[in-house]
């Protein structure tokens, strides 16, 4: 069964620092996203993307984040100068162009700010 | 602004009995709303979904039912097995594709 990928799994970078995280969405989805979820907190939206574009962002998603689909399969989230705040569990998710609002997540990568 | 609540951050149940997870909304604009388990460390899985239009879905043991006027929606389990035990998230959208909104989480526990 076709799934979301990330890479990495856990990343750990000091304060100030730009951090990539990367996913694979699945093939035939249309729609893509990113979410978070700090330590004992509801998973968050940040941003979505369709048709190399970004649809929609929350509050949280400023200036110091970009995301980006470079090539046909990868989908990016860069965080470019990284605060403790930052730290959390980063999930990727995609969809289908029709469906009954289901999203499928990744695995997620943990970032650790330091 | 809480726009999904789960109201009950845990529940225990015995194997083999009925899990019945609830769920409140307050935006009458969402279409979709979901049902997602969490093992720690891991992703959100979906696990079953329903439009506005219908009231009840049902996939083998899991069915979400759906009361518009009252704005709530419920995830009934049956029978339960340990292998449940996880925490669900209630999710609600815009549309097929929007964003989707996260309640907190239910901790279910299924005691063999």
């Amino acid at each position: 069964e076709p799934e979301v990928t990330q890479t990495p799994s856990h990343q750990v970078t000091q304060m100030g620092q730009e951090v990539i995280l990367r996913c694979v969405p699945i093939s035939n989805h249309l729609y893509f996203y990113w979410y978070r979820q700090i330590l004992g907190q509801k998973v968050e939206f940040l941003v979505s993307f369709y048709n190399n574009e970004i649809s929609e962002k929350s509050e949280i998603f400023d200036d110091q984040f970009s995301v980006e689909r470079p090539d046909g399969s990868n989908f990016t989230l860069k965080i470019r100068s990284t605060k403790l705040e930052d730290s959390a569990m980063y999930f990727c998710a995609s969809s289908k162009l029709q469906g009954e609002g289901e999203q499928f997540f990744g695995p997620g990568t943990r970032l650790t700010v330091l | 602004d809480q726009q999904v609540k789960q109201n009950s951050p845990s529940l225990s149940v015995q194997e083999g009995r009925i899990s019945i997870l609830n769920c409140d909304y307050t935006n009458s604009m969402f279409d979709y709303f979901l049902w997602y388990k969490k093992y720690p460390a891991e992703g959100p899985t979906f696990l079953i979904s329903i439009s506005s239009i219908k009231d009840k879905n049902e996939d083998g043991r899991f069915t979400v039912f759906l009361n518009k006027s009252a704005k709530h929606l419920s995830l009934h389990i049956v029978p339960s097995q340990p292998g449940d035990s996880a925490v669900y998230f209630c999710a609600a959208s815009g549309t097929s594709y929007d964003k989707v909104i996260f309640g907190p989480g239910t901790s279910l526990s299924v005691i063999p």
